[in-house]
């Protein structure tokens, strides 16, 4: 499998429950980043992992939990959110955080009930 | 803070032609990175089209070409012998990068470009 895959797909919860969205790249990349896109708002930059360690925070709610165990993959955990979460999460994957290309996964469709 | 500001929220074309997508942005940097990103209806975003801020020759890839005008922060695309497959959201995004320190990635607000046939 190559690209950046991102798993589920969908994922519909409540706002008590606890899920976790995965985004693994076969690129040997070693930037990791996750984005929302949300309808009507531009995409925001959540995370942003070099080397595995955390460079970037845009002040995002602590509901919002990022894990990078290694370079490959990228796990976004979800505890007690809002409806306002519900958005489309996107991965995305570079070399060296640099101004390479980013290479994005088909996204997650989040729905808050 | 950065900004990137994309005008036209929706645009179409007719197959075959040419359309030019507008961007502009606000930054105080004077080393940056400039992209068009492509989402077509499928959802993955693919990367279009790449200008570093310190090259004054407009980047050009294939039927896609940019114009970058550094003084007046503009960064248009433009499209030639449009195809139906180009129909998607196109992002203009602004890069800075600061080395070990991590980066500043703003992306537009998009424009949705739907090609006629």
């Amino acid at each position: 499998e190559t690209g950046v895959t991102q798993t589920p797909r969908h994922l519909v919860m409540g706002m008590t429950n606890k899920k976790s969205l995965k985004c693994e790249q076969h690129l040997g990349h070693n930037a990791m980043y996750w984005y929302k896109q949300s309808a009507k708002k531009p995409l925001e930059l959540m995370f942003v992992y070099n080397f595995k360690e955390q460079t970037e925070n845009n002040s995002v709610p602590s509901r919002f939990s990022p894990e990078c165990p290694n370079s490959s993959h990228l796990f976004l955990h979800l505890h007690t959110l809002q409806p306002e979460d519900s958005a489309l999460y996107l991965c995305a994957s570079s070399q060296d955080g640099r101004a390479n290309e980013q290479f994005f996964g088909p996204g997650t469709r989040l729905t808050v009930l | 803070a950065q900004t990137v500001t994309q005008s036209q929220p929706e645009m179409s074309v007719q197959e075959a032609e040419t359309v030019t997508l507008s961007c502009t942005y606000d930054t105080s940097e004077n080393n940056y990175y400039l992209f068009w990103y492509k989402q077509p209806p499928s959802r993955q975003m693919i990367l279009v089209i790449r200008q570093e801020a310190y090259k004054q020759q407009n980047a050009t890839e294939n039927r896609f070409s940019v114009n970058f005008q550094k003084a007046a922060k503009s960064f248009s695309l433009k499209i030639s012998d449009s195809q139906l497959g180009d129909t998607a959201m196109y992002f203009c995004a602004f890069m800075k990068h600061w080395g070990n320190y991590g980066q500043n990635f703003v992306f537009g607000p998009g424009t949705r470009l739907s090609v006629l046939p």
